[in-house]
């Protein structure tokens, strides 16, 4: 069975960083494009990072690039998103998406920007 | 950015009957390989987006054939034959071609 887990959310003040991880399991991990979507009431679906399979080509959404980075471990199966310089509207949850056309998602990670 | 527009954005249906929802987008969603990336979400309540249908017209595996997608260009359609309690949920549209990738603001689906 294709799993994603997504861990690493929790309440951080602005300004913090955090580290999202994605443990995947079920498929072979180095054969797909990686992506990170986030959701919120008020904007709904973003989607916000892809990364190539071998990690030699990344997408950013403009609002995050600067800030965030995605990168990969192909050997441990797992996709991160490292978040810099948080703000309160990147307040959401984090779901974890295999591919650039979204055909499996994990069940997603809060992440909460408030001091 | 591609904006991707949705109508309705609720939906009341009676089981049984069916049920329709558009997506437009801003510009032509044809990639230069010739085809079009364009996917349909299902979010039921409590649960994260669950695909649908892959360029335009694809069932994922699992999906029940009730479900069909079809359109071309900016104009594209999801159909519910006949709707079933457990289609209760959010459905979103969303292009797979043009970067950044967007979703459509999503039309609440509920029985009447």
């Amino acid at each position: 069975e294709v799993q994603l887990v997504e861990s690493g959310g929790g309440l951080v003040q602005p300004g913090g960083s955090l580290r999202l991880s994605c443990a995947t399991s079920g498929f072979t991990f180095s054969s797909y494009w990686m992506s990170w979507v986030r959701q919120t009431p008020a904007k709904g679906l973003e989607w916000l990072a892809n990364i190539k399979q071998d990690g030699s080509q990344e997408d950013y959404l403009d609002s995050v690039k600067g800030r965030f980075t995605i990168s990969r471990d192909n050997a441990e199966y797992s996709l991160y998103l490292q978040m810099n310089n948080l703000r309160a509207e990147d307040t959401a949850l984090y779901y974890c998406v295999r591919d650039i056309v979204g055909d499996i998602w994990g069940q997603g990670t809060m992440v909460t920007v408030s001091s | 950015d591609v904006v991707m527009t949705q109508s309705p954005l609720s939906l009341p249906v009676t089981l049984g009957q069916p049920a329709s929802i558009s997506c437009r987008s801003s510009q032509s969603l044809v990639h230069s390989d010739g085809t079009t990336y364009l996917n349909w979400f299902q979010q039921r309540p409590g649960q994260s987006p669950r695909r649908l249908i892959y360029k335009v017209s694809n069932r994922d595996s699992g999906v029940p054939d009730r479900f069909s997608g079809s359109g071309s260009g900016t104009d594209f359609t999801l159909k519910i034959s006949r709707v079933e309690a457990e289609d209760v949920g959010v459905y979103y549209c969303m292009q797979g071609t043009h970067w950044p990738l967007t979703f459509g603001g999503g039309t609440k689906v509920e029985i009447k």
